[in-house]
């Protein structure tokens, strides 16, 4: 059975830091790993999807990397903002999408 | 670019009470998921649907049925609603079943149960 996990739970980092959010998943046979942006109490907002086949992908200030043999995906930030500050969740797709349980990003001004 | 619409965007309901929440995928797209996302929780899949039958099942409650019509729309069906249903309910839609296909996520229907 799938399992997705982020560490860490929780970040605070001062504004125009890099930072990396971090992302394992239990088993390897995935179609695509997904990152998503969630503010309290509102809805999901894909920031990347990697398919199995991809390494990386980016958008802007943001780089998400696959390592499917290691079971890995790191979510890269660049130039932190406090706009920047959300849950952020990352989804591993086998049959199924499993999420993991986010990391809880705060962007210090 | 159209996207997924859910109504209504927020219910308030009483305990024992039914609920109907409602999907419309984007245009093209066949099938149709449901998640639920407690508080402070993360989304889990409750069902899915591609061409208007079922496709794969989650932790979907025997109280809650679902269907897909045949313009592609869901309806989430929930009956004898309990406290612990309370929760922000999301459909997605995608081209296709396969799993390369991206999902693509509704703003969720965010239901309370008083």
């Amino acid at each position: 059975k799938q399992e997705v996990t982020q560490i860490p739970a929780a970040l605070s980092v001062p504004e125009g830091e890099n930072l990396v959010l971090n992302c394992s998943f239990t088993d390897s046979a995935i179609y695509n790993l997904q990152w998503f942006r969630q503010d309290p109490g509102k809805g999901l907002t894909s920031l990347l999807l990697i398919q199995s086949s991809q390494r990386e992908q980016t958008s802007g200030r943001l780089n998400a990397s696959l390592d499917k043999s290691s079971g890995r995906s790191t979510l890269y930030i660049a130039a932190s903002q406090p706009g920047d500050s959300a849950t952020y969740l990352c989804a591993a797709r086998d049959d199924k999408i499993i999420f993991g349980k986010g990391t809880r990003l705060h962007i210090l001004p | 670019a159209a996207g997924v619409i859910q109504s209504p965007r927020h219910l308030i309901k009483e305990k024992r009470e039914t609920a109907t929440l409602k999907c419309y995928p984007i245009p093209r797209h066949d099938t149709v998921y449901w998640y639920q996302q407690g508080p402070g929780q993360d989304p889990q899949f409750l069902i899915s649907f591609y061409e208007k039958m079922q496709s794969d099942k989650g932790s979907i409650p025997d109280r809650f049925s679902a269907q897909q019509f045949s313009d592609y729309h869901s309806e989430l069906n929930m009956s004898s609603l309990e406290l612990g249903d309370s929760a922000l309910y999301f459909c997605a839609s995608s081209l296709g079943e396969q799993g390369w296909y991206e999902q693509y996520f509704g703003p969720g229907t965010r239901l309370t149960v008083t």
